[in-house]
């Protein structure tokens, strides 16, 4: 069960936007629109910051945005703040109640 | 307020068994797949195992299939992760969630 493929690092400076992908196959990501995206400040638990590609959950910043195009979804987080500092997962169904996570992409606001 | 609260964790052999619960509060528990996740030391998030809102159906990840038991108890609000025949590689937090909802995590070492 290999999980979905995140680039290991990414960075922006503030005001900036900066997007991570995750890619998958059509057995997942590509299969499926429940798509989650995560964000993890260390030591903290993971929040959820976008599910079902493209949807924000309550309290969560417009600034960040999801979408995806076959294989391959995106988050794109707008207007870069020091506090979006963090690791960020996607996530993905992946058919029979199962689920699979990228490996995690850590943001540096510059 | 949605909470989810686990315990259980601890240091265990190799070989040992630990058994993870969950309390929720907040919502209504009974209505809703619940799920574990963990996290090794330094790395990423590893979806462990699923179970439906009655308990009749319950998914897990290769690598712990035959080895963990996820249940709950609808009475008491509460999710179970049973752990045996535990392994170093085994060593995570492990995460209760109920999208968008996480618990804190409980801590769990394997080692002799």
């Amino acid at each position: 069960q290999s999980a979905l493929t995140q680039p290991a690092s990414v960075s922006g400076s503030p005001g900036q936007s900066i997007t991570i992908s995750c890619t998958g196959t059509s057995s997942d990501l590509g299969g499926y629109n429940d798509v989650s995206w995560y964000q993890q400040h260390p030591g903290k638990a993971p929040k959820l910051m976008i599910y079902d590609v493209s949807n924000r959950p309550s309290g969560v910043s417009n600034r960040f945005s999801g979408s995806k195009s076959g294989n391959t979804a995106s988050l794109t987080i707008s207007g870069l703040q020091a506090e979006d500092e963090a690791d960020y997962y996607c996530g993905s169904y992946r058919g029979t109640s199962s689920w699979v996570f990228g490996g995690g992409t850590k943001l540096t606001v510059l | 307020e949605v909470q989810l609260v686990e315990s259980g964790g601890g240091l265990v052999q190799p070989g040992g068994s630990l058994r993870l619960s969950c309390a929720a509060s907040g919502f209504t528990f009974s209505s809703y797949w619940m799920t574990w996740v963990r996290q090794a030391p330094g790395k990423g998030l590893e979806w462990v195992a699923n179970i439906k809102e009655d308990g009749s159906e319950k998914y897990y990840v290769d690598s712990v299939k035959g080895r963990f038991t996820i249940s709950r108890d609808n009475a008491k609000n509460s999710l179970y992760l049973q752990m045996n025949s535990l392994r170093a590689e085994d060593t995570a937090v492990y995460y209760c969630a109920r999208d968008p909802d996480w618990g804190q995590g409980t801590l769990v070492t394997v080692s002799s």
